[in-house]
């Protein structure tokens, strides 16, 4: 089965520590792992994503994803988290089956809270 | 300019009823989608077209009906209108996701319909 697990439906943090926002995938083949942000009454915006070659991938708004094949995760990383981070953050993956490829898979969400 | 545009933002309307949401986007893209999002914001996909033409129907009643005019729009219709089907709405537009094969979704602003 395709699918994406996040595990935490919540993360807090204070302002100023690192950030981590777990997520774990079930696909075939090699995976196409993305994460998005949602912020409040906002739709889904693209924060990074994962295709091919290095496994740490840069992304929007200082954000980055460590993607590690053996343990099937992509989780999200911020070394310095700011109260504006605060928002609803989703992974997905895209269904690698050809006929399938406009399917993608979302996580359940976290609520990532960044106290001052 | 938005990318990524949806009427009605809010819908509010009785149990029966006939409705309409609309989605464009000027992005160029050949691929749109309709996910819904629940009131514990579990994203799931409803339908994709591509090109004009349904690729992804997921096991959504036959009440609605996507309609796409041409490649910049996908309207969603729903008939007989149900309790259940409150939720958040989002559009989404993408390149052609079995061309590129990394390709990002771009997300509308959602639409909030609540059934009384």
């Amino acid at each position: 089965a395709q699918s994406v697990a996040q595990p935490e439906d919540q993360v807090n943090v204070a302002e100023g520590n690192p950030l981590t926002v777990k997520c774990t995938y079930s696909v075939s083949g090699n995976p196409y792992l993305f994460w998005y942000v949602q912020y409040p009454n906002r739709g889904l915006q693209f924060l990074l994503k994962y295709i091919t070659g290095d496994n740490l991938v840069k992304g929007s708004y200082g954000f980055e994803a460590e993607f590690n094949k053996s343990q099937t995760s992509f989780h999200l990383k911020k070394p310095s988290a700011l109260v504006s981070d605060s928002a609803l953050y989703f992974c997905a993956v895209r269904d690698m089956r050809s006929y399938n490829f406009n399917k993608f898979y979302f996580g359940s969400g976290t609520k990532l809270n960044v106290k001052p | 300019d938005t990318a990524v545009s949806q009427t009605p933002k809010y819908l509010v309307t009785q149990m029966g009823n006939d409705k309409s949401i609309k989605c464009e986007q000027n992005l160029g893209h050949d691929t749109m989608y309709w996910y819904k999002q629940d009131s514990k914001k579990f994203l799931k996909i409803m339908f994709s077209y591509n090109n004009k033409e349904l690729i992804i129907n997921e096991t959504v009643p036959n009440r609605f009906s996507p309609k796409s005019p041409d490649k910049a729009h996908l309207n969603l219709h729903i008939n007989s209108l149900e309790l259940g089907d409150s939720a958040v709405y989002f559009c989404a537009s993408s390149h052609d996701p079995a061309g590129g094969l990394g390709e990002t979704q771009y997300f509308g602003p959602g639409t909030r319909l609540l059934v009384l």
